[in-house]
């Protein structure tokens, strides 16, 4: 199974900061890349797929970039709706496989 | 307007089976592949099953032998039978839409395999 390893596993950020994450597979795994955003009790919600194509209705603020192993999501100007727990997931092969998450708290 | 409904979770002791059911609504339900996911409670997310609109069908290592995933077109359904329950398949589970980008997640249904 293909390990995603998503760093820092949290970090502190007021409002208005620019954020940045980071997804690693332990293989290439092409652009196979997508972002989920989730806040406590509620499901998962896609961002990014495609490592960098926005889902639709998603803010233009959140954006992906990255192909091969190492990948990249960016929160220009961090709204307070955007505390949350963040995921990447590789859809590239069988088991689909998820990072352990980077929450994104209030400083 | 896209709905994803669970239900059928709940407590079960070890061992025993569930079956939950994923009603959606506000799509061609048969022209999509769709997915379960879990949650442990305060944990990460992991995928449980697979299954195209067609007839491919894929297990987490974790779960098969255990789980079976279908689909009823007709009914705009998608079911995962749960046999053999053990403590640690205890989650949140939730259904999503998608073979790739996962679009559209129900609101989950809690399973919890305690004596």
């Amino acid at each position: 199974a293909i390990r995603m390893t998503q760093s820092p596993s949290s970090l502190s950020a007021s409002t208005g900061d620019r954020v940045t994450m980071t997804c690693r597979a332990s293989q290439g795994i092409s652009s196979y890349l997508a972002w989920y955003q989730q806040k406590p009790g509620k499901a998962p919600k896609l961002l990014i797929y495609a490592a960098s194509t926005l889902q639709s209705g998603v803010p233009s603020r959140f954006s992906g970039s990255g192909s091969g192993t190492d990948f990249t999501l960016t929160i220009t100007c961090l709204q307070s709706e955007d505390f949350a727990t963040y995921y990447c997931q590789q859809y590239y092969s069988y088991p689909r496989t998820f990072g352990q998450g980077t929450k994104v708290e209030i400083k | 307007e896209v709905q994803l409904v669970e239900s059928g979770g709940g407590l079960v002791q070890p061992g025993g089976s569930l079956r939950l059911s994923c009603a959606v609504s506000g799509f061609t339900f048969s022209g999509h592949d769709m997915n379960w996911v879990r949650q442990a409670p305060g944990k990460g997310l992991e995928w449980v099953s697979y299954i195209s609109s067609g007839t491919i069908i894929y297990y987490a290592d974790s779960v098969k032998g255990r789980f079976t995933i279908s689909r009823d077109n007709a009914k705009n359904s998608l079911y995962l039978q749960m046999n053999s329950l053990r403590a640690e398949d205890t989650a949140i589970y939730y259904c999503a839409r998608g073979g790739s980008g996962w679009d559209y997640w129900g609101q989950g249904t809690l399973v919890t395999v305690s004596s």
